[in-house]
């Protein structure tokens, strides 16, 4: 299993750019989300899927959309992007909601100029 | 809301030192689960803790769960260099939805 995967990386954007970070598991789990992590901020939930079809808001979800078409697949959309976006962003899943470990993604760092 | 606060936010011991970190809560907490996060890495899972007064030990880390469930705590016993990243105590909500995990402490351990 390659677990959860975040890609890309890396990237740069300028304001106003729209883009896709994409976040795939194969661990068949039903809950996923979405971090930001900004320097002394810590961990920020952007937007989380309890399943297929299914998603809510969490703490920062302005100027983020998310879908959920499948299990494996929780993209996340930036229509347009502001410097106040630069961050560290973590996909993670888990097999479902009340505990049970979260797993991470190795992140896309995410700046906007 | 559950409000839960972690701390210190930052310590710097000295390698061999022991090291310990809080969480305390406003509200009961069904359960808490402990991350660490080396520098330039994701967060992974380290415990959970379910059970009022529970305690928990991976080699030199013990984990506790307060009685009142509403405090937590992660001790490393005689610290080492590999021990160094930002520990979290992340808190679900009532309906287990939402995974918070606030700003953690970030250990430094000087050789």
């Amino acid at each position: 299993n390659a677990g959860v995967t975040q890609t890309p990386k890396f990237q740069v954007l300028k304001t106003g750019q729209s883009m896709t970070l994409q976040c795939a598991q194969d661990m068949n789990h039903e809950y996923m989300s979405w971090y930001r992590q900004d320097p002394g901020m810590g961990l920020r939930l952007i937007h989380y899927s309890v399943g297929a079809g299914i998603t809510d808001q969490g703490e920062v979800p302005n100027g983020y959309n998310v879908s959920r078409s499948t299990t494996e697949d929780f993209p996340l959309r930036l229509l347009s992007a502001a410097p106040s976006q630069t961050s560290v962003y973590f996909c993670a899943s888990s097999s479902w909601t009340g505990g049970v470990p979260l797993y991470f993604g190795p992140g896309t760092r995410l700046t906007v100029t | 809301g559950q409000q839960v606060m972690q701390i210190p936010q930052y310590q710097h011991v000295q390698e061999g030192e022991d090291f310990t970190t809080y969480c305390n809560s406003s509200t009961t907490l069904s359960n808490i689960q402990w991350y660490k996060q080396r520098p330039g890495g994701h967060p992974v899972f380290l415990i959970q803790l379910v059970k009022s007064g529970e305690v928990k030990k991976q080699k030199r880390l013990t984990f506790q769960f307060g009685e009142a469930k509403k405090n937590s705590s992660l001790h490393i016993t005689a610290t080492q260099t590999t021990d160094v990243g930002t520990y979290f105590c992340p808190h679900g909500t009532n309906t287990g939805n939402q995974f918070y995990f606030g700003t953690g402490t970030s250990l430094t351990v000087i050789p």
